[in-house]
């Protein structure tokens, strides 16, 4: 069975902090890893992994991922408390996307 | 700009009514796809369409129905209401298949009753 696995499910910091997001996964036909913010409404796409350690990186937020593992992690440094949201990654196999739960992230002034 | 609409935002339906919700959009994307979130959970994947005239059953698709008559559009029909089917849908597209990030619509919020 497909499965993609978030950690930690929720996640409250002070603003400043640097925090680790984990994405694992099983799936057949791997394709590509993708990060989303989810904050009221629509998710929105942050980064797309489909290469082994090479890191994407846009402003404070970076991403990597191992595909010998299996695993990806999203940093997000000195955080502010407008990234609080709900982070989601989700695995495109098989031309289809399979979703974790999210990490819920609060940053507190 | 639009992107991709969804409409009604808010639904509260009765135990067995029927309804469609709607998803347009105007990207020209050939991919589509339709997710409901329940609290507390990711996104899991209802049906999905590679263009128009294809579609194919995601992870939960008993009790909804899709079809793809035009690469714009993707209708999702519930057929007979179920309280389970409460949750937020949200439908989304990509240029194709491969490799993409999917656009998502604000959702639809569907009460069961």
């Amino acid at each position: 069975e497909d499965k993609v696995v978030q950690s930690p499910l929720s996640l409250v910091v002070h603003e400043g902090d640097t925090v680790t997001l984990n994405c694992s996964y099983e799936v057949t036909n791997f394709r590509s890893l993708l990060w989303y913010k989810q904050e009221k409404k629509a998710p929105t796409f942050l980064f797309m992994l489909t290469s082994s350690g090479i890191e994407k990186k846009s402003g404070r937020l970076s991403s990597i991922l191992d595909k010998k593992e299996l695993f990806s992690i999203l940093n997000i440094t000195a955080t502010q408390t407008g990234d609080s949201a709900i982070y989601l990654c989700a695995v495109d196999h098989a031309g289809k996307s399979t979703f974790g739960d999210g990490t819920t992230l609060t940053v507190k002034p | 700009n639009a992107g991709v609409t969804q409409t009604p935002k808010f639904q509260v339906l009765k135990t067995g009514q029927s309804m469609t919700l709607q998803c347009a959009q105007d990207m020209n994307h050939e991919y589509m796809s339709w997710y409901r979130q329940d609290p507390g959970m990711g996104l899991r994947l209802i049906h999905y369409s590679v263009g128009a005239g294809i579609t194919d059953q995601g992870e939960v698709p008993n009790g909804y129905n899709v079809s793809r008559s035009t690469t714009e559009d993707f209708p999702l029909r519930l057929l007979s209401a179920a309280p389970s089917q409460t949750s937020v849908y949200f439908c989304a597209s990509s240029r194709d298949r491969y490799n993409q990030p999917q656009h998502f619509g604000d959702g639809t919020r569907l009460s069961i009753l």
